[in-house]
């Protein structure tokens, strides 16, 4: 248990799909973030919020929206998104920016 | 800016061989090093961790040792187990650096233990 859950774990959806995936921190962390795991590609550091306020935006496309409502809940909504955004999406949290990061499972998405 | 190499895998050992995969990274500050791991199907882990040169990490039989002089931070462990498959993933923070903000992976190392 690493105190990071993600949820769904798997999640297919088409291309003009509505859907959000669920990042939640029991650590009492103060920073969250967004990665982008794509087989044989390295990690992609996609946002990052800080005491609920956004301080990364990695040139994302914007069909990725994500939301932090407060410190322990990080949200990633999606919509039209495209076959090649298929990947692991992780969440992770930490005590602050530049700590080291805990991670949660995972969401598999699959766009068809 | 601040970056992390390693080693090209996929690494095969046979179980209980010794395992290094090197790792070395630039950074412009005094970054913190970090190895984590991942299992199939799961999260990345923090497996073990150094904060200052001459540090040495270890958890799980795994070690590596923070060497300033030749920026490097190798992982080692005496003797393998099939359940030591995963891919594992060196990283730096920097707080006083460009990565501020920011813990920064390397590409990843894929290991494969075979009995």
């Amino acid at each position: 248990e690493t105190g990071v859950t993600q949820t769904p774990r798997h999640l297919v959806m088409g291309m003009t799909n509505k859907k959000s995936l669920k990042c939640e921190q029991h650590l009492g962390h103060n920073a969250m973030y967004w990665y982008k795991q794509s087989a044989k590609k390295p990690l992609e550091l996609m946002f990052v919020y800080s005491l609920e306020e956004r301080v990364e935006n990695n040139s994302v496309p914007s069909r990725f929206s994500p939301e932090c409502p407060n410190s322990s809940h990080l949200f990633l909504h999606l919509h039209t998104l495209q076959p090649e955004d298929s990947a692991l999406y992780l969440c992770a949290s930490s005590q602050d920016l530049s700590y080291e990061q805990y991670f949660g499972p995972g969401t598999r998405l699959t766009v068809t | 800016g601040d970056s992390v190499t390693q080693m090209e895998g996929p690494v095969t050992l046979s179980e209980e061989a010794f395992l290094t995969i090197n790792c070395t990274y630039t950074a412009t500050g005094y970054p913190s090093l970090f190895w984590y791991v991942q299992y199939p199907g799961e999260g990345l882990q923090l497996l073990l961790k150094a904060t200052k040169a001459d540090d040495k990490g270890s958890n799980k039989g795994f070690e590596a040792t923070y060497r300033k002089e030749t920026t490097s931070f190798h992982l080692e462990k005496g003797s393998v187990q099939v359940s030591d498959s995963a891919v594992y993933f060196c990283a730096l923070s920097d707080p006083f650096g460009t990565s501020y903000d920011k813990v920064i992976f390397g590409p990843g190392t894929s290991l494969s233990v075979i009995p």
